[in-house]
C-alpha cells in the first residue's frame, strides 16, 4: 500500500491564483481531513469528510474548498491564494472517525508558498 | 471550545538527558493519541490513550493519561540524537469526538 499520498510536494503561487492540491489514499478509509501547519500554531483542521459526498467544515476553512467524489480521493481547493495561506498542508485518514481510532495516517505534505 | 495547551514549546537537552511533555486539556477527553514529527516530516502516530490514569511504555517512552483525562504527559529517558522532532498530543473529547491538536513541543538533542 502505497498509504497516503499528496502531490506536489512543493508550489509558489502568485497572489490571485488557484491551485488544487491533491490527496488520495489507498487504504479504503471512510474518513479523510486537511490540516494546515504553520510555525508556532500546531495542526489546524481546514476541511474533513466522513465519506464519499460529505464534507464539513474545520477550524479554519475559510478560503479553500473540498470535495469527495470516491472514497480514495480528496481534493483541497484554493480559490485565489493569498499570502497567509502560505504554509504546509497535510491530508490525513483514518478507517474509524478521527477521536474513535487508534491513528490518523498522515501524508507528506505539500509546502505551499503564495507571493 | 475545547482546547489543548502543550508545554514546553521547545526543549534543547543534551544527549542522555530526560525530557517530558505535557498536554493540558480545557475539558476531559475521551482519549489522546500521541504523535512524533521529525524536522521536515510528516506526524507519525505514537500511540493512544483511554483509560483513566492509563500508562504505556514504549522502549524509553513512557506515556500517561492523568487520572481525570485532562492532562497527559511523554516522557522520554536517556534522550538520544534520533528522538529530535517536534511532539504533538491531539484529544479527542465531547458527543462529536472532536479532535484538537497541542502545538507541539519542539526537541532538539545536544550528542
Amino acid at each position: 500500500n502505497a498509504g497516503v499520498t499528496q502531490t506536489p510536494k512543493f508550489q509558489v503561487l502568485k497572489t490571485g491564483q488557484s491551485m488544487t492540491l491533491q490527496c488520495a489514499q489507498d487504504m479504503n478509509h471512510e474518513y479523510m481531513s486537511w490540516y494546515r501547519q504553520d510555525p508556532g500554531m500546531g495542526l489546524r483542521l481546514i476541511h474533513y469528510s466522513v465519506g464519499a459526498g460529505i464534507t464539513d467544515q474545520g477550524e479554519v476553512p475559510n478560503g479553500y474548498n473540498v470535495s469527495r467524489s470516491t472514497t480514495e480521493d480528496f481534493p483541497l481547493r484554493l480559490l485565489s491564494a493569498a499570502p497567509s495561506q502560505t504554509s504546509v498542508y497535510f491530508c490525513a485518514s483514518s478507517y474509524t472517525p478521527p477521536g474513535r481510532t487508534d491513528t490518523q495516517y498522515f501524508g507528506p505534505g505539500t509546502r505551499l508558498t503564495v507571493l | 471550545g475545547q482546547q489543548v495547551m502543550q508545554i514546553p514549546q521547545y526543549q534543547h537537552v543534551q544527549e542522555g538527558e530526560d525530557f517530558t511533555t505535557y498536554c493540558n486539556s480545557s475539558t476531559t477527553l475521551s482519549n489522546i493519541q500521541w504523535y512524533k514529527q521529525r524536522p521536515g516530516g510528516h506526524p507519525v502516530f505514537l500511540i493512544q490513550l483511554v483509560k483513566s490514569g492509563e500508562v504505556k511504555k514504549q522502549k524509553r517512552l513512557t506515556f500517561q493519561f492523568g487520572e481525570a483525562k485532562k492532562n497527559s504527559s511523554l516522557h522520554i529517558t536517556a534522550t538520544q540524537t534520533t528522538d529530535v522532532g517536534t511532539y504533538f498530543c491531539e484529544g479527542s473529547g465531547g458527543s462529536n469526538y472532536k479532535l484538537t491538536f497541542g502545538k507541539g513541543t519542539l526537541l532538539t538533542v545536544n550528542p
